[in-house]
């Protein structure tokens, strides 16, 4: 089965470009998680979907940052402008109540912003 | 005070040392709890769940004390392969809420 799947892998960018995401959940999962780590602050959680729609975007560190998923097997985080503090990880990850609310992470996307 | 508090170690065992930690929350009303395993440069992986009753699977251990609200790991017969970080991650109301404490890093020398 394929797990959650990630785009791009790694990315470098320039400061001010904007950054986009991308994740494909695992299929029949109906929550999905985007987090960051990095080593300063861990892993945090950015935003929060169930069955497509943001439960919880607290986690967002500012309004450079938006999440969108306009369907069941699709969502992105976007970026724009980035800076240099952006750099991380970025996790997608989701779940289901049929999983006993397990999360299952992507392999993760790596940005570097110079 | 942070929700899921982990010490983050590192620890520093030989090879076939048995080795605990811990994993202290905050909320009363958590419900769900897992062990992740996260090896340098890869994602969060789940290593176990750990149920009221407490629970193995092979040379790991994991319980549950919800009067003194922590969860604990413990590893026996340690191998160098068991270097990792664990994560511990608490869950409240369903997946509304799922939190992850900042993680335990465990090194293994031969």
């Amino acid at each position: 089965d394929a797990g959650v799947i990630q785009s791009p892998r790694h990315e470098v960018t320039e400061m001010g470009q904007e950054v986009t995401l991308r994740c494909k959940p695992i299929s029949g999962h109906n929550s999905l998680f985007w987090y960051r780590q990095t080593m300063m602050r861990g892993l945090e959680l950015l935003i929060y979907f169930n069955n497509n729609v943001p439960i919880d975007d607290s986690g967002m560190p500012e309004d450079r940052f938006s999440a969108k998923m306009p369907n069941a097997s699709f969502s992105t985080l976007k970026i724009q402008p980035s800076e240099p503090r952006d750099s991380a990880v970025y996790f997608c990850a989701s779940s289901s109540t049929g999983s006993g609310n397990t999360i299952y992470f992507g392999e993760g996307s790596w940005l570097t912003v110079v | 005070r942070k929700e899921v508090e982990q010490d983050p170690g590192p620890f520093n065992v030989p090879e076939g040392a048995t080795v605990a930690f811990n994993c202290t929350y905050s909320n009363s009303a958590s419900q769900s709890f897992f062990w992740y395993r996260q090896d340098c440069r890869k994602e969060p992986k789940l290593l176990m769940s750990v149920y009221s009753s407490g629970n193995e699977d092979g040379r790991f251990t994991a319980q549950l004390n919800r009067a003194s609200q922590y969860i604990s790991l413990l590893i026996r017969d340690s191998k160098l392969s068991d270097s990792a970080t664990y994560l511990c991650v608490v869950t409240y109301s369903s997946a509304s809420k799922i939190i992850f404490g900042s993680g335990t890093r465990l090194s293994i020398r031969p």
